[in-house]
């Protein structure tokens, strides 16, 4: 079944630390995302990437960082310059611009230790 | 200023008692307006997609309704299991513009 697949599912971080979230699709789906949500805050997009090896910072990119050398794979750092990364991370794709709606991975739960 | 506002912000009912969740735009140019079921600790789960006013979808005990600036979600005798949040997004005119979320509406559906 085609889908998408984001991991881990939980992942701990010490303070000072890069981690990279894995998200990736056989949808061929040709947009990918990366939002957080926090409570009460609903969805926030981080970055995201329309095309291979091109992508755009979303509306909370600081302390972001994105890779696109894959149609399939669209992966997320979160940099030690994020001040406060504790948060739940969902990966989405779509065909084409969104028109057609979203799906999303399972998301990670990130916390920092 | 928010672009989708849902309201409730969250919703307890009694197993039966029918209600409806709001999601309000004020982005001109709508292209689409999407519905998601969201579980806890999990991704959001598609439900509806409507693209012009007076559009209805249905879905179990879940109809979708789109005027020109609000859509409803209508939820007639829910049952437990319909406990969730339910997150409205937009798409509009504007280039590439990704979808811009609510922040959802926390529904409890009491036994």
């Amino acid at each position: 079944d085609g889908g998408i697949t984001q991991s881990p599912k939980y992942l701990f971080r010490k303070e000072g630390q890069n981690v990279t979230l894995s998200c990736e699709q056989n949808l061929n789906h040709d947009a990918m995302y990366w939002y957080r949500q926090d409570p009460g805050q609903g969805l926030r997009l981080i970055y995201y990437s329309q095309i291979v090896n091109d992508f755009q910072k979303g509306d909370i990119a600081e302390g972001y960082s994105v890779s696109r050398e894959k149609k399939e794979s669209f992966p997320l750092t979160v940099t030690s310059a994020q001040k406060n990364p504790t948060a739940f991370y969902l990966c989405a794709s779509s065909r084409g611009q969104g028109v057609y709606g979203y799906t999303f991975g399972s998301g990670t739960r990130l916390t920092v230790v | 200023e928010d672009q989708v506002t849902q309201s409730p912000e969250a919703l307890r009912l009694q197993e039966g008692e029918s209600s409806s969740l709001n999601c309000s735009y004020t982005v001109s140019g709508l292209r689409g307006l999407f519905w998601y079921r969201q579980d806890p600790g999990k991704g959001p789960e598609f439900l509806f997609t409507l693209y012009s006013a007076g559009e209805e979808k249905e879905k179990e005990r879940l109809k979708a309704t789109l005027t020109k600036k609000e859509s409803f979600l209508h939820i007639t005798a829910p049952k437990p299991e319909d406990s969730a949040t339910y997150l409205c997004a937009v798409h509009y005119y504007s280039g590439n513009t990704p979808l811009v979320f609510g922040k959802g509406t926390r529904l409890s559906v009491i036994a």
